[in-house]
This record gives structure tokens, sequence and C-alpha cells, in this order.
């Protein structure tokens, strides 16, 4: 089964306060994708990070990080410093190449208060 | 740089109605793809498109639903006697073949 699970549905939090999102992925292909995107109130949805299955690595780009760990089939997603306009939801996203069909999660709500 | 665009941004129709989508995706982008997302949900890939040819259709995609690429540019939706199931955004993205999707704005479409 290929699946992807983000079990916060809404998270709620005072601007300057550190963020994880958490992602849990399904799948029994040994190469596969992790996508992260973001929703703002705009509705459209923008490309944050790809990950492919064989690099652990975590990465950081700015306020953001992202944490894969295969070991326990999770790919969470931390803002540092999380400020209002950080609010939207955050999809995780398990795929098959760098690009192509994605399979979402439900989407976490951030709401980040001033 | 523009971006995809979709048209329209809102449609309501009354149920049996038939209706049309339109995307532009990005120009060099030679994948289109058609999602479906409703409210509280992440969205659920419904077909693409790799140039002209149709390369996967998803069985959430019912007879109603037909989708084109005639020149392999731009990209219709159409949705045939509606009903208020297929109320939802339905969003569409594009990509180069090995590139992350890049998404519009969507159209949300209401059934009343």
């Amino acid at each position: 089964a290929q699946k992807v699970t983000q079990a916060q549905t809404e998270i709620s939090v005072v601007e300057k306060e550190d963020v994880t999102l958490d992602c849990v992925y399904e799948t029994r292909d040994t190469t596969y994708y992790l996508f992260w995107y973001k929703q703002p109130p705009s509705g459209e949805l923008v490309f944050l990070i790809r990950r492919n299955s064989f690099d652990e690595q975590n990465e950081i780009s700015g306020r953001y990080s992202w944490n894969f760990q295969k070991s326990t089939s999770s790919f969470n997603f931390t803002i540092t410093a999380s400020q209002v306009v950080d609010s939207a939801v955050y999809f995780c996203a398990l795929g098959y190449n760098q690009g192509g069909k994605l399979i979402f999660g439900q989407g976490t709500e951030l709401s980040v208060k001033p | 740089d523009t971006g995809v665009s979709q048209n329209p941004r809102h449609k309501i129709t009354k149920r049996g109605q038939n209706v049309t989508f339109r995307c532009d995706p990005i120009s060099e982008h030679n994948r289109l793809y058609w999602y479906r997302q409703t409210l509280g949900q992440g969205p659920e890939f419904l077909t693409y498109f790799q140039n002209e040819a149709q390369l996967e259709k998803s069985r959430l995609l019912s007879d109603r639903f037909s989708a084109e690429r005639p020149k392999g540019s731009f990209s219709t939706l159409e949705i045939q006697r509606t009903e208020q199931g297929d109320s939802a955004m339905y969003l569409c993205a594009s990509s180069l073949i090995q590139g992350p999707l890049h998404f519009g704005n969507g159209t949300r479409l209401t059934v009343t």
C-alpha cells in the first residue's frame, strides 16, 4: 500500500516558536521521492522540497529544515522561529519519479499568531 | 515568469449541466496533471499528460470526466452531467519530466 499520513490536523503556535510538522509514509518500493508543499489561503500549492529515498541527509533552507528517517518512514518538517506568513496548510507527498504522480497526505493546517 | 494558469477561478453550475475548465501550463513543461481537492483533504490525482498523450487516468475518474491536451500545450477538463459530489477544487499542475510539480490556483466548482 502507498500512503501518506499527517496525523496533525491543526497546529497553532505563537510567532517565534519552533514547530514540527510530522509526516509518515508507507511504500514497498525502495526507490521513491518525498515532497513538501505549502498551500497558503490563496490556494496555490507551492513546492518546498524534494528528497529521494537514497539520501537521508537532513536539509536546512533558512528557517526550514527537514528530517528524513527511513527507519521510521518519516519525513518531518520543522519551521524555526515561526512567522505569521508561515500560516498555511502544509502537505507531505510521496512519488516514484523526480516528478510525476504524487500521493498526498491530508495536510496540516498551521496557524501562527502574532 | 508566468506560472500555471487556470480558468475560470470559480464555477457554479446546476446538477446535470456540463462544465469545462482550462489549464495553461508553464510553457516549457511537457507534463500536465489534473488533481481534485475537497475541503480538508490533500489533492487526489486524476490524470496526467506527457505532451499530448494521456499516460494515466485514476480510477476516481468516472466516464463523465474527460481531459484533453490536443496540441501538447493547454489542457481542458470536462465534466458531463455534473453531480453534487463533483463539488471540489480542481487543480492543474505542470512539470518537466524530471521536475517537481508546479500548481495553479485551481478552479473551484460548486454544483447546486
